[in-house]
């Protein structure tokens, strides 16, 4: 298995734009976790789903910031508007219930 | 919601040296993880232990849970071993997201 993959790796977005991260999970998790991770704040959960359905979003900061998983193999988080503060390292990570856990390498967002 | 807490923040060492860092967490978990973060790198799961203790090469984790204690050794420590450890908790079954201690950044001198 190719692990988790996340895309873009690096990405460099003017404030007030679009921005779409993507993460595809390792095949037969069920679970599915954006996290945040930031200089100030360390790493943040934002929002986790359970079979494709979310579970738990209070993490989410703002109402600017969505997430979806449309199937078992897919799942985006959306920032719009961005903002300046937003810029992080957003990883994605995947889990069966009982096992460990499997991050992705991580989206560096940069909003200037 | 878990409080976690690292120490030292940040430790340097000589090669060869036994490295020992702590990790304390506030509420009752169903699973702690160590997990390793090279500089500019991605995040790569060490560990998940529920109780007792496991060993994978030189790296060994233990977890008290009466006290609400884990502690992460590396023996004959190199300079390869350089990253942030952090150490996170799930503090309920199923599949509840991870709270994250603030890290400790390990450097090794050769």
């Amino acid at each position: 298995d190719a692990g988790v993959i996340q895309s873009p790796r690096h990405e460099v977005t003017e404030m007030g734009q679009e921005v779409t991260l993507r993460c595809k999970p390792i095949s037969g998790h069920n679970s599915l976790f954006w996290y945040r991770q930031t200089m100030m704040r360390g790493l943040e959960l934002l929002i986790y789903f359970n079979n494709n359905v979310p579970i738990d979003d209070s993490g989410m900061p703002e109402d600017r910031f969505s997430a979806k998983m449309p199937n078992a193999s897919f799942s985006t988080l959306k920032i719009q508007p961005s903002e300046p503060r937003d810029s992080a390292v957003y990883f994605c990570a995947s889990s069966n219930t009982n096992y460990g856990y499997t991050f992705g390498s991580g989206t560096r967002l940069t909003v200037v | 919601k878990n409080e976690v807490e690292q120490s030292p923040q940040n430790l340097t060492a000589q090669e060869g040296e036994f490295i020992t860092i702590n990790c304390s967490y506030s509420v009752g978990i169903s699973a702690l993880h160590w997990l390793q973060q090279h500089p500019g790198g991605g995040i790569v799961s060490l560990f998940m232990l529920s109780s007792g203790k496991k060993k994978h090469g030189r790296l060994i984790a233990t977890i008290n849970i009466q006290e609400k204690h884990s502690s992460l050794h590396i023996t004959a420590s190199h300079p390869r071993d350089s990253a942030v450890y952090i150490c996170a908790v799930k503090s309920g079954g199923g599949a509840d997201g991870l709270t994250f201690g603030k890290g400790t950044h390990l450097i090794i001198q050769p």
